[in-house]
């Protein structure tokens, strides 16, 4: 089991440029959800996706936007990127049918703006 | 507004020692905790966690505690080991009618365990 994996693990952007995170969710988990960490923070829930709907989100702009596949995989695109979007960008993915699991979160992709 | 409060940025304990990390939470709607751990340059991992209807988990060396009317949680690691070192985040979740849990984090505290 490869657990939660995302994508690139590092990425330097230009201030309103677009970037697009990628995340594939642990195995038997239908949900996704994507947290921003900036430096000396907990990670800030971004939004979460269930059936390829957005079904949560946090207090972020709409320059923030997401999307699931079919096989649960996730997206996170942030246009007009400025300096304070720097930061680690996690994804997490769980399975709420089954209860209270714990998210499951991957690595991180480091974010640089630029 | 901040909903979970975790107040100790740092801690430092001597190896053997008992380490206590407190968390406070403000929205009495939680009622799911869950203590993540996170080494540098890695995701937070899971560690324990406690439904509100408990006020005491234990998972080996670790024991999480519950004061739902002071809305306080804390995290106890008997014995503390070097390897415990890293960011400790308190995170609490609220079950809403479809069941999409929403988690939010503190903004942890780092734990030293001195050898």
């Amino acid at each position: 089991d490869a657990g939660v994996t995302q994508s690139p693990t590092h990425l330097i952007k230009t201030r309103g440029q677009q970037v697009t995170l990628r995340c594939s969710p642990k195995s038997g988990h239908d949900t996704v959800s994507w947290y921003q960490q900036a430096l000396g923070q907990g990670p800030q829930f971004i939004f979460q996706y269930y059936e390829e709907e957005e079904r949560q989100r946090g207090n972020f702009p709409d320059r923030f936007s997401g999307h699931q596949f079919p096989n649960y995989s996730s997206e996170l695109n942030v246009n007009a990127l400025l300096l304070g979007d720097s930061a680690l960008y996690l994804c997490a993915s769980s399975s709420p049918k089954q209860g209270y699991t714990e998210a499951f979160f991957g690595q991180g992709t480091r974010l640089t703006v630029v | 507004d901040q909903q979970v409060k975790q107040n100790s940025p740092s801690l430092s304990v001597q190896e053997g020692r008992i380490s206590i990390l407190n968390c406070d939470y403000t929205n009495s709607m939680f009622d799911y905790f869950l203590w993540y751990k996170k080494y540098p340059a890695e995701g937070p991992t899971f560690l324990i966690s406690i439904s509100s209807i408990k006020d005491k988990n234990e998972d080996g060396r670790f024991t999480v505690f519950l004061n739902k009317s002071a809305k306080h949680l804390s995290l106890h690691i008997v014995p503390s080991q070097p390897g415990d070192s890293a960011v400790y985040f308190c995170a609490a979740s609220a079950f809403t009618k479809t069941s999409y849990d929403k988690v939010i984090f503190g903004p942890g505290t780092s734990l030293s365990v001195i050898p």
